[in-house]
């Protein structure tokens, strides 16, 4: 079954208290994304992947990292996570061309105290 | 910039009427449109999308979006409302010319009554 897979689904923890939220795809896409769902807000993208060892910047990277060293997997890294970090993440993967249609991930609720 | 406005927070409709669902957009050169929905506690489903054709673009679950280029709009309608279409509803456009940069609304709700 073609699918994005995100771990942890629901994640409490504290300020400061360096975490990562992984992301998979078996769908042998190039192009991955994270996004963060803010009430209001909508979804606003945070990173991006073209294809392996290759990201950029989306709207809101401030305090996030990433990197893409296999296709398949694209974790999102919080070194210093802060309250204001709270929020509903999702991570999706396209095959980049006629169709552009993205597969998103169930999502990781991450509440930071 | 690349835009997207949906100016309606919340949308109640009764079931079995039509309901509309809007979306205006802002970008440079020619869009890429899509409807995304959102059921509780879940990650967002494709139900269409418009790359170029025919302005009347048919999705999944009795969908359709008509594309209006003069106003830049890309509403979904369906003609008759599923109280199970209840859900959050995103309109997001990318420019044709660029490979990397999808922009989202800020949500629909939609409330269908029985």
């Amino acid at each position: 079954e073609a699918q994005v897979t995100q771990n942890p689904r629901y994640l409490i923890t504290v300020t400061g208290k360096k975490l990562t939220v992984t992301c998979s795809q078996n769908m042998n896409h190039e192009y991955m994304s994270w996004y963060r769902q803010d009430p209001g807000l909508g979804l606003r993208q945070i990173y991006y992947s073209m294809n392996v060892e290759v990201t950029d910047k989306g709207d809101v990277p401030e305090g996030y990292k990433v990197s893409r060293k296999e296709k398949r997997n694209f974790p999102l890294i919080l070194e210093s996570p802060s309250p204001n970090q709270t929020s509903l993440y999702f991570c999706a993967s396209t095959q980049w061309g006629s169709t552009d249609t993205q597969y998103f991930g169930p999502g990781t609720r991450l509440t930071v105290l | 910039a690349q835009s997207v406005a949906q100016p309606e927070d919340q949308v109640n409709v009764a079931e079995g009427n039509p309901l509309t669902v809007k979306c205006t957009y802002s970008v440079s050169g020619n869009p890429y449109l899509f409807w995304y929905v959102q059921y509780p506690n879940r990650g967002l489903q494709f139900l269409l999308k418009y790359i170029t054709g025919d302005n009347l673009v048919k999705g999944s679950y009795g969908f359709e979006a008509e594309f209006n280029k003069s106003q830049t709009s890309f509403h979904l309608k369906k003609p008759s409302a599923l109280v199970s279409d209840s859900a959050l509803y995103f309109c997001a456009v990318r420019a044709y010319s660029s490979a990397s940069k999808i922009i989202f609304g800020s949500g629909t709700r939609l409330s269908i009554r029985p």
